[in-house]
């Protein structure tokens, strides 16, 4: 389609496992998003990747959070020995131009559920 | 930096009848202020989006928001409520930072249910 894509759209993993959630953007939009959606918290940005620039991390929570965007396009995000609180829907974004008149364009997100 | 709040966290209201959603916003400059929808089960879609001119702006499925810089408001309305309108709404201010950092700061979102 032509919409943001998300992969998985669930996943239960047990506590201390890594996971890894994949987001394939809008073709020949240049920034992508990621944000955490928790119960009653509404969405919490993460991490920002603009072009070749380098991404600002400024979100992520700890250290077990990281993601890449290859290429330019695809991108992943991976949480590293996983906690309950990680539990949340992660919601990938994308845009066109990355400034402030962009609009961002959602995906449906990944439900992460940490046992 | 910014901050954006929604006070209503629930409102049920009945079909037909009209609706606001307020929305309050903190932000140093002029802000660029968006609305999204989020059906159960659905990503965000934007319903309407503010950077400048006219403070009344419309959007899709009939809703239309006031900026009110005054009271740094950007409420949402709309004058009949469809059943199909039941869903949660999002405020969200956008800000540009150092390094060409941009990015959308949410409110914690308005849940909408509609009774038939």
């Amino acid at each position: 389609g032509a919409g943001v894509s998300q992969s998985p759209s669930n996943k239960v993993t047990e506590k201390g496992k890594d996971v890894e959630l994949r987001c394939d953007p809008i073709s020949g939009h240049t920034a992508l998003y990621w944000y955490r959606q928790s119960l009653g918290q509404g969405l919490e940005f993460l991490i920002y990747f603009q072009g070749n620039s380098a991404p600002d991390k400024s979100g992520l929570p700890s250290d077990r959070f990281s993601a890449e965007r290859t290429g330019g396009s695809v991108s992943t995000l991976t949480i590293q020995r996983t906690q309950q609180e990680d539990s949340a829907v992660y919601l990938c974004a994308s845009s066109l131009t990355g400034t402030s008149t962009g609009e961002l364009f959602f995906g449906e997100g990944s439900r992460l559920t940490v046992l | 930096a910014q901050s954006v709040t929604q006070p209503d966290i629930h409102i049920t209201v009945s079909e037909g009848a009209s609706l606001e959603l307020r929305c309050n916003y903190s932000y140093g400059a002029t802000p660029y202020l968006f609305w999204y929808v989020q059906s159960p089960g659905q990503g965000l879609q934007l319903l309407l989006k503010y950077f400048s001119g006219d403070t009344l702006v419309q959007g899709i499925k009939g809703f239309e928001a006031e900026f009110k810089r005054s009271q740094s408001s950007f409420n949402l309305r709309k004058p009949s409520v469809h059943w199909s309108d039941a869903a949660e709404y999002f405020c969200a201010v956008g800000a540009s930072y150092g390094a060409g950092s941009y990015q959308l700061t949410f409110g914690k979102g308005t849940k909408l249910s509609v009774i038939p």
